[in-house]
């Protein structure tokens, strides 16, 4: 069963708000990823946790933090989020760095 | 020079014809190579990976690998218009193990 699970599958918030995405896969894969994805671009790689342990942070405002509580699961934390944060926020995981990345089916988030 | 290009497209195939996509990187020493399909407003969905080079079949996808050409492919037999969507080809960096995206092709079969 090849899944990774995203909550919430859309997400509207001001730019004052603190919300949290979450990510969860069951497959013992050992690196994690979020990208973000405008409109008719591929995919940005934001972050990746490699067994746990944040491995890349591609240069990605403050704003987001994210957070790796266990080898299952994933968060992205949001707070203080610009309009143009609007996007598709993908979680993805693969059974190892370099490996081949399986996706969620995203989080839409609306920044107003 | 794009780390990984591919012709944006419109790709348009009738029905049962053969798709053909294409892909070109510039990291000589990647090793892995990915095509993901992705439908308007979907998260992207692997279809095929191939690691060596010459062909990899999987049903009615076929990649295709050349490292000399630094070029992989995707074919895509009996295209049918549920096919219809974006293809993206990704490339795993061999100094960084980043996954490196193309702009994608976007396919259309018509019936």
């Amino acid at each position: 069963d090849t899944e990774v699970t995203q909550t919430p599958k859309h997400l509207v918030m001001g730019m004052t708000n603190k919300k949290s995405l979450k990510c969860e896969q069951h497959m013992g894969h050992r690196a994690m990823y979020w990208y973000k994805q405008k409109a008719k671009k591929p995919p940005e790689l934001m972050f990746v946790y490699s067994y746990e342990k944040l491995s890349i942070n591609e240069s990605v405002p403050s704003r987001f933090s994210p957070e790796c509580p266990n080898s299952s699961l994933l968060n992205l934390h949001l707070h203080a989020l610009q309009p143009e944060d609007s996007a598709l926020y993908l979680c993805a995981s693969s059974p190892h760095w370099g490996g081949e990345l399986f996706f969620g089916e995203g989080s839409r988030l609306t920044v107003l | 020079q794009k780390e990984v290009e591919q012709n944006s497209g419109p790709l348009s195939v009738p029905e049962g014809a053969i798709a053909s996509l294409n892909c070109t990187y510039s990291d000589r020493g990647s090793q892995s190579f990915f095509w993901y399909r992705q439908y308007s407003g979907k998260s992207p969905e692997l279809i095929m990976f191939i690691y060596s080079n010459g062909d990899k079949e999987d049903g009615r996808f076929t990649a295709q690998l050349n490292k000399a050409s630094q070029y992989v492919s995707l074919l895509i037999r009996d295209s049918q218009p549920s096919d219809s969507a974006t293809y993206l080809c990704a490339v795993i960096k061999s100094n960084t193990g980043k996954l490196i995206f193309g702009q994608g092709t976007t396919l259309q079969v018509k019936p």
